[in-house]
């Protein structure tokens, strides 16, 4: 059973453009939910995470949009740029365990 | 390099023989967690260690897969009598303190069984 449902998976934007990354999940005990970042060959690198207490992150071009009632968490790019073309993974953990359940991906290409 | 280490970084096994890999953890980083990861799939969880003690386990563990950190420094995850399923990237985090601290990913070990 996926627990953190990711979309779309595929994702072609141009340079300059806004990149959008949805997630859903259903289990309301998941209390953290952090982006990674892969590249080809590199394990994942934090983004940007956030708490359910908030509905709003930026970090430079980089923002965590949450609506907790919807069950639903995206990640926006703005300004979008080619070294952004990877991998990104949403993810979410639960309250008193480590473990983060990740979706499948969605996979960016920033044409220049 | 300070990051988080893993070696080999490929292995190619005949099924039914024994691997292992080895995790070296960024110093004083007392939690350490391996993962599995599918092509075009995200990581999955395998297991968490906080120090030596190991915390977590997933039922993806089955009892061919055994992890230690004895030291509580580096970790190994040993794969018995391996099968063309577990071929995968192999993921080894690290990370300090309590709570949701960022855990940081090793670049991971592929492992191919033919």
């Amino acid at each position: 059973q996926q627990q953190v449902k990711q979309s779309p998976q595929s994702l072609i934007v141009q340079k300059g453009g806004i990149s959008i990354i949805n997630c859903a999940y259903e289990n309301t005990a998941f209390d953290y939910f952090p982006w990674y970042q892969q590249f080809p060959g590199k394990g994942p690198a934090l983004l940007i995470a956030i708490r359910p207490d908030v509905s709003e992150k930026k970090e430079g071009r980089f923002t965590i949009s949450f609506n907790k009632s919807a069950k639903q968490f995206s990640l926006h790019i703005m300004d979008s740029q080619p070294g952004d073309s990877a991998t990104y993974f949403c993810a979410a953990s639960m309250s008193g365990s480590e473990k983060l359940v990740f979706g499948k991906g969605t996979k960016l290409t920033v044409n220049p | 390099d300070t990051g988080v280490s893993q070696n080999p970084r490929h292995k190619i096994t005949k099924r039914g023989q024994n691997v292992t890999f080895r995790c070296d953890p960024i110093s004083e980083h007392n939690r350490l967690y391996w993962y599995r990861q599918t092509l075009g799939q995200g990581p999955e969880f395998l297991t968490y260690f906080q120090n030596e003690a190991q915390l977590e386990k997933s039922r993806l563990l089955s009892d061919r897969f055994s992890a230690e950190r004895p030291k509580g420094s580096f970790s190994t995850l040993e794969i018995q009598r391996t099968e063309q399923g577990d071929s995968a990237m192999y993921l080894c985090a690290s990370s300090l303190g309590a709570g949701k601290n960022i855990q940081y990913f090793g670049a991971g070990t592929r492992l191919s069984v033919l």
